[in-house]
Order: structure tokens, then sequence, then C-alpha cells
């Protein structure tokens, strides 16, 4: 079916605002990826969803992100409280299943700007 | 833990010719996967090469080719009759294999433009 999806392409926010990006995976990929591209910082991992598995949360860089993936398919990333530095593209990524074997498959990204 | 070094922020190229990106990378992991992403303005990042660490053979992609050195950690990748159409950045990236889905670490980048 259709690649993966994310949405909105652009967000601009003010700082201090809570924001909400969304990405739909490919359908039937049973794991799901969210990945942080700032122009500092380069490509870095956030968190991992697997099924119903505990998501990994490891790459979280505070307590301000969390994530959530609804009926094991779509995600929603949310920051708390924007700050600056929380400027990049967040990237999604989906692949068909469990075992490290398989290809990440990524969205768009979403830019987000915060003022 | 992982690190992945991409040791050419920029390269250029002429149409037609043949480019070469360097990766490095260091782990103590001995089954994992290594890939090379494109990623055009358009922010999509596209899978070009993977490569298994357990195959000693190199992979190939049509014009795209790997030089893979498991002892030396090397992973360069090769693009030949460059076209315009591979402007883009270009990045390594290198992901454990178990039995755990595992996030992929990537390196900085190069940014390739081919010229006309």
């Amino acid at each position: 079916g259709a690649g993966v999806s994310q949405s909105p392409s652009n967000k601009v926010t003010e700082k201090g605002k809570d924001v909400e990006l969304r990405c739909d995976p490919i359908s039937g990929h049973t794991a799901l990826y969210w990945y942080r591209q700032s122009l500092g910082q380069g490509l870095e991992f956030l968190i991992y969803f697997q099924g119903n598995s505990a998501p990994d949360k490891s790459g979280l860089p505070s307590d301000r992100f969390s994530a959530e993936r609804t009926g094991g398919s779509v995600s929603t990333l949310t920051i708390q409280r924007t700050q600056q530095e929380d400027s990049a593209v967040y990237l999604c990524a989906s692949i068909a299943g469990a075992g490290g074997s398989d290809t990440q498959y990524f969205g768009p990204g979403t830019r987000l700007t915060v003022l | 833990a992982q690190t992945v070094t991409q040791s050419q922020p920029e390269m250029s190229v002429q149409e037609a010719e043949t480019v070469t990106l360097s990766c490095t990378y260091d782990t103590s992991e001995s089954n994992y996967y290594l890939f090379w992403y494109k990623q055009p303005p358009s922010r999509q990042m596209i899978l070009v090469i993977r490569q298994e660490a357990y195959k000693q053979q190199n992979a190939t992609e049509n014009r795209f080719s790997v030089n893979f050195q498991k002892a030396a950690k090397s992973f360069s990748l090769k693009i030949s009759d460059s076209q315009l159409g591979d402007t883009a950045m270009y990045f390594c990236a290198f992901m454990k294999r178990d039995n755990a889905g595992n996030m992929l670490t990537f390196g900085g980048g190069t940014r390739l433009m081919v010229k006309p």
C-alpha cells in the first residue's frame, strides 16, 4: 500500500506551547521508530514501538517528550512546553517485523520550528 | 554503543563520472546490517543499498555498489555514471541484528552535488 505518511508537513509554534506530530506507518508493519534530525545533532533515535511490547524510550531527550501508538498502527509524538532547541525535522520509520532483519522505511518528516 | 563516521561533509562530481563516499563505523557487535540512505531536498529518506555483515560479497544495486571491509570497519558507497538526480544528502547507517528491532545509528551525512 502507500508509504509512511506524517502530518503536519510543517509546524510553527511558539515557545512553551505543546505540539503533536502524527505518523501513519505502512499497513501491516509492526514496528515503528521516531528519529529527530537537527542541524547540530544529526539524526538521532527517539523511541521505538514493536507490537504490544513496552516501547523503547531510551532516546527521548527529556520528559517533555512522549509518544504513543494506538491500535498498533498510528503513532503520535507529543512535545510539551516546546523550547527553541526542539526545532528539527522529526522522522518516522516503520518495518515489517521484529528481528532486526528488515529495512526501515521512512516518512517525509515534520519540520518543527519553535519561535 | 555504535558510532558511524562520514568524513566527507560535502562532495561534488561531474555528471556521468564515478564518485565514492566514505563511511567508517565502530562496534563490538559481530552480527549487524549497514545501510546507505539518500535524502533529497524533499526530506524523504530513501534506501539506496544494504549490506548484511555476515555476507562477504559486496552489495550492488544498479549504479550503486559498496566496498565492505569488515575487519577495517569500512563501508564506502560507489556511485557510477552519476546523474543529476543523485544530488542529495547521503547517510551511512548501522543496525544491530538480533531478536529485537533495533534503531539505526547514523553518520553525519555527506552532501553530494552532481554537476552538469
